[in-house]
């Protein structure tokens, strides 16, 4: 069974300091992987997407996610964080033969 | 720009009243969701699309219907029959149903009861 797991239900840091967003995920075979960005009252917004091509993934605002096989991670960091980035993040499966593009969601993380 | 309409952005409900949310996208694209979102909790996935008059249950279908008589557009209704619909609603879409092809929101219909 396809399955991700956030590791924090909130991280709280100072500007100007490094993001850490833990992501797990379990999978048959090597899926694509998503970040979400959600503001309040907002939808989801895309940071950054994993398809089996580098394994480092730069996306926008200045994040980047490393997906590591070995240690089914997909975690989410910022060298800087500014007080924008106050947000809560979603790390998303999408499993190969899934049926219609059906997304699996981790829990979230609340960044404040 | 392109992008998904989600309206209205907050409706209220009475008791035993069908309400229809709203969703329009002008991406072009072929596969259509709709999700839940509660508080402290991910998203569920109600209903999806892939191709018009065509679509799937999710994983909380009861208490809601669909309908995708054109390619933009993907109204969700929440019936009587939905006990508990108070929730954050979002609908989104994507280029396709491939697992590479990420999906795009809309900005949400709030629901609440009166």
């Amino acid at each position: 069974a396809q399955s991700v797991t956030q590791l924090d239900s909130h991280v709280s840091v100072s500007e100007g300091t490094p993001v850490l967003l833990r992501c797990n995920y379990s999978s048959s075979y090597s899926p694509s992987l998503f970040w979400y960005v959600q503001h309040p009252n907002k939808g989801l917004q895309l940071l950054l997407k994993y398809t089996s091509a580098a394994t480092l993934v730069k996306g926008i605002n200045g994040f980047e996610a490393e997906f590591k096989k070995s240690e089914t991670s997909f975690h989410l960091t910022k060298p800087s964080a500014h007080m924008s980035d106050a947000a809560e993040y979603f790390c998303v499966v999408s499993p190969p033969y899934n049926q219609g593009g059906k997304l699996i969601f981790g829990q979230g993380t609340e960044l404040s | 720009d392109g992008g998904i309409t989600q309206s209205p952005k907050y409706l209220f409900r009475k008791e035993g009243q069908n309400v229809t949310l709203s969703c329009e996208q002008n991406l072009n694209h072929d596969a259509m969701y709709w999700y839940r979102q509660d508080p402290g909790q991910g998203l569920r996935l109600i209903y999806y699309s892939q191709i018009v008059n065509d679509f799937q249950k999710g994983d909380i279908a009861e208490g809601y219907s669909v309908s995708r008589e054109k390619k933009e557009s993907f109204p969700l209704t929440v019936t009587s029959a939905q006990k508990n619909p108070t929730a954050f609603y979002l609908c989104a879409s994507s280029r396709g149903q491939g697992f590479s092809q990420p999906q795009h929101f809309g900005d949400g219909t709030r629901l609440s009861i009166l």
